[in-house]
């Protein structure tokens, strides 16, 4: 069965500081894919990054980052040169190919919350 | 271009009243899902589409059903609400499948349920 794990309930960093936020996986599939997610307060939800199993460079999108090691099952988010707009709840997810029942399923963390202070 | 949408956005019952919450995508996607989002628990799937014409369970399916209406559409019904269900409600939607892992899931705004 899928699980995603977020250990930091709450993480705070200064403007401008780079900030990682942990996200630790399991599932038996051979294939899946791992997503992040960012929700400020208002409460939409919004994509930032994803990183598939088969990939053989860690994703980055602008000030995102991926670090992907595959065989500790970690997908951790780097977030460089912190702005007070990215304080908001981060969400880690991962779908994976159903291989061993329940395809497609998208599974999330409990999330992190991360304050960006001046 | 509406993307994913969710009627309604708020809503208050009364415990033992049923509702549905509707949700429709316009881009053609294959895979829909229902989270409930409470403080402290993330997103927990209740119940998902991989594809029109199925359903499957998910974290939190008890006291919750849905329906595939067809491509567009994917509606959770709550047949009596208790004030357990009180929650936010997302729905979302992937044009992902077993064989291509890569599409992320776009979300609607949310319906915010109390149940009293």
């Amino acid at each position: 069965a899928q699980k995603i794990t977020q250990t930091q309930p709450g993480m705070f960093v200064q403007e401008k500081e780079a900030v990682t936020l942990d996200c630790t996986y399991d599932t038996s599939d051979p294939s899946y894919g791992l997503f992040w997610y960012k929700q400020p307060s208002s409460g939409e939800m919004i994509f930032l990054i994803y990183q598939g199993s088969y990939d053989q460079q860690n994703a980055t999108e602008g000030r995102y980052s991926l670090n992907f090691q595959k065989a500790r099952k970690s997908a951790n988010l780097v977030i460089s040169a912190s702005q007070l707009g990215d304080s908001a709840m981060y969400f880690c997810a991962m779908r994976d190919a159903g291989l061993t029942g329940g395809g497609n399923k998208l599974t999330f963390g409990t999330g992190t919350q991360l304050k960006v202070e001046l | 271009n509406a993307g994913v949408t969710q009627t309604p956005k708020f809503q208050v019952l009364k415990t033992g009243q049923s509702m549905t919450l509707q949700c429709a995508q316009d881009m053609n996607h294959n895979s829909m899902y229902w989270y409930r989002q409470d403080p402290g628990m993330g997103l927990r799937l209740i119940y998902y589409s991989a594809s029109e014409g199925t359903t499957d369970k998910g974290e939190v399916p008890n006291g919750y059903n849905v329906s595939r209406l067809n491509k567009r559409e994917f509606s959770l019904r709550l047949e009596s609400a208790a004030p357990s269900q009180t929650s936010v409600y997302f729905c979302a939607s992937s044009e992902g499948d077993r064989l291509r892992m890569n599409t992320e899931a776009f979300f609607g705004q949310g319906t915010r349920l109390t149940v009293v």
